[in-house]
């Protein structure tokens, strides 16, 4: 079975400051994706990144940056130069192998930013 | 905006009622998936349809039942409702295997309270 592991249930940052969010994950598939979503307070899931389990560099999108340890089955969202809007849960996900189908949630983290 | 579209955004009922959720997918995907999110259970995947079949399953209740149309949008019929059942059900459209790297964009959810 599948397994996500979010062990931060809340987080506080200072704006402009860089924050990583933890991950780790447990799979027993060869080949398998991670993505982190973030929701914001009004609910809706936004995309934020994704890292496969055969690329060889970390995956980044413009702030943010995955941390993929593979060894370690980490795969920590690194945001960088916080701001005010990025207040929110934030949610790291897993898919792969028989249930290549659907996503795998963790429990999330909730990320405040204090001005 | 994701490009997926759900119906209604919010839903109050009572014990033992039937409701159906309604979900258009992106323009061009194939695939649906249904969420979802609780405050005891997280984000939990119950259902893939693709082109119209059934695709994955996962936790979902013998209540609960969903289609995909030859339109492609797709609907979660939920009935027998317990108090229980209140969440945010997401509609999310993507390609066939998360696996090969594609988002799954989601929809705003329908936030359903059974009272």
């Amino acid at each position: 079975a599948q397994k996500i592991t979010q062990t931060q249930p809340g987080m506080f940052v200072q704006e402009k400051e860089a924050v990583t969010l933890d991950c780790t994950y447990d799979t027993s598939d060869q080949s398998y994706g991670l993505f982190w979503y973030k929701q914001p307070s009004s609910g809706e899931m936004i995309f934020l990144i994704y890292q496969g389990s055969y690329d060889e560099q970390n995956a980044t999108e413009g702030r943010y940056s995955l941390n993929f340890q593979k060894a370690r089955k980490s795969a920590n969202l690194v945001i960088s130069a916080s701001q005010l809007g990025d207040s929110a849960m934030y949610f790291c996900a897993l898919t792969g192998g028989a249930g290549s189908y659907q996503l795998t949630f963790g429990k999330g983290t909730k990320l405040s930013v204090i001005p | 905006d994701s490009g997926v579209t759900q119906t209604p955004k919010h839903l109050i009922t009572a014990t033992g009622q039937r409701v159906t959720l309604r979900c258009s997918p992106r323009s061009g995907d194939l695939s649906v998936y249904w969420y979802q999110q609780s405050l005891d259970q997280g984000l939990q995947f119950l259902i893939q349809y693709y082109n119209g079949e059934e695709r994955a399953k996962g936790n979902i209740l013998e209540r609960f039942s969903a289609q995909q149309f030859p339109d492609l949008h797709s609907e979660l019929n939920l009935s027998s409702l317990e108090l229980g059942d209140s969440a945010l059900y997401f509609c999310a459209s993507g390609p066939l295997r998360l696996r090969d790297g594609g988002e799954q964009f989601f929809g705003p959810g329908t936030r359903l309270t059974v009272l």
